[in-house]
């Protein structure tokens, strides 16, 4: 699962920023997942992307997240207009195909001040 | 949706203990994966195990399907060993869009 990059790492926005977390899926991977993990719970699923299009984002919430991932180039999750409770740690997740195992990244730990 | 509870909770350990962990869910998967969260919070993938048993040197596991359960078996556990453990699962066709348990904290303690 190592070959999943997520960056940064960490990330600090004010009240109002916007968050841009990217996500490059394994070599071979053309199925991505986004998850949000609050502090001291499990992980909830947000979105699952494909080349291009967006499969299924019934887990994202409706106003001011957004997600892509483009021909070329990394998976996008961006957060428009933080609060404090956007806090948390998001995941990424690929797969070689829809209904094989999942491999997750390191994560992006976004903090809201 | 698929409902995931894993028990126990919590859960402490002498090193060198024996534990089992277990996931029950609450519809049919056609997915289930069991991960470690480590105290850094990354993600290590344990098992694919949609059913049938499955060993990788001190860990085992076994999903019985039929009866919406699997077990994750730690042998001669470690300290390296503590951590969060997840149970998660997918009911769907066309993506592994995972459900995951609220988790199991182990802590092995020297």
């Amino acid at each position: 699962n190592a070959g999943v990059m997520q960056n940064p790492r960490h990330l600090v926005r004010r009240r109002g920023q916007e968050a841009r977390l990217r996500c490059s899926p394994m070599k071979g991977h053309s199925h991505v997942y986004w998850y949000r993990q609050l502090p001291e719970e499990g992980l909830k699923f947000m979105v699952y992307l494909q080349k291009e299009n967006i499969i299924d984002e019934s887990g994202m919430p409706k106003e001011r997240f957004s997600a892509e991932f483009p021909k070329e180039g990394p998976s996008i999750l961006r957060i428009q207009q933080v609060v404090r409770g956007d806090s948390a740690a998001y995941f990424c997740a690929s797969s070689s195909t829809g209904n094989t195992e999942a491999f997750f990244g390191q994560g992006t730990r976004l903090t809201v001040v | 949706g698929i409902q995931v509870e894993q028990s126990p909770p919590d859960l402490i350990l002498q090193e060198g203990a024996n534990s089992t962990l277990r996931c029950n869910f609450s519809d049919s998967v056609n997915n289930l994966q069991w991960f470690h969260q480590n105290p850094w919070g990354q993600l290590i993938n344990l098992f694919y195990i949609p059913s049938g048993t499955k060993q990788n040197g001190r860990l085992s596991a076994t999903t019985v399907a039929t009866e919406r359960y699997s077990l994750l078996y730690i042998s001669s556990s470690q300290t390296t060993d503590s951590g969060v453990y997840f149970c998660a699962v997918e009911r769907g066709n066309a993506g592994n869009m995972l459900t995951f348990g609220g988790g199991t904290r182990l802590m092995v303690k020297p």
